[in-house]
């Protein structure tokens, strides 16, 4: 089946610690997104790609950081410059070019104490 | 960035019932699609549209893509309580490539059994 996956479903990590969260798809699909999601809030862009060794920043990439390096793969590093990084994080892919639909993994909640 | 204007914000509503929901915005768009998240998962693509005027059906769902292109709608007949969830609306720009969809802040469903 051909999907997005993104794991751990919850990962917990002390103030301080960096931490990555995995973001794979088999779609081959070009692009990739992450997205930031707080409780009862909408979706902010974090960063995304359109090709492998390309990145944009999106709405707050501030304190996060991407690499492209396999077209399959776009992990994001949250790193201890983030001041508030306790959320659900969301991948997505969609093709680049043709047709615009956007599919979601099922998402990372991180809890930083 | 840009926003969608998506409203309402909530809605409880009555099992049975049908439900109206919609997105807008100055800017025109040439894709629009929508979206249901449940809690603790990932948005999941229930229709796309690519044309002006268009109107797709998904079972009791249906959505319009408004003749301005500045706007789309989405209709629930007779809900049921696993339509519980929040609608997200999300457009692509005219004429900015592929670039990042826009998102709608949501419309959070409450349906009474």
């Amino acid at each position: 089946d051909g999907g997005i996956t993104q794991s751990p479903k919850y990962l917990f990590r002390k103030e301080g610690q960096n931490v990555t969260l995995s973001c794979e798809q088999n779609l081959n699909h070009d692009a990739m997104y992450w997205y930031r999601q707080d409780p009862g809030q909408g979706l902010r862009l974090i960063y995304y790609s359109q090709i492998v060794n390309d990145f944009q920043k999106g709405d707050i990439a501030e304190g996060y950081s991407v690499s492209r390096e396999k077209k399959e793969s776009f992990p994001l590093t949250v790193t201890s410059a983030q001041k508030n990084p306790t959320a659900f994080y969301l991948c997505a892919s969609r093709e680049r070019g043709g047709s615009l639909e956007q599919y979601f993994g099922p998402g990372t909640r991180l809890t930083v104490t | 960035g840009q926003q969608l204007n998506q409203s309402p914000q909530s809605m409880f509503i009555q099992e049975g019932e049908d439900v109206s929901m919609n997105c807008t915005s100055s800017s025109i768009f040439n894709t629009w699609l929508w979206y249901k998240q449940e809690p603790g998962e990932g948005p999941v693509l229930l229709i796309a549209l690519y044309k002006a005027g268009e109107l797709t059906s998904n079972g009791r769902l249906t959505a319009q893509f408004g003749i301005t292109r500045k706007d789309s709608f989405l209709n629930i007949s007779a809900s049921i309580p696993s339509d519980v969830g929040i609608y997200f609306c999300a457009g692509q720009l005219t004429g900015t490539g592929n670039t990042p969809l826009v998102f709608g802040k949501g419309t959070r469903l409450s349906v009474i059994a």
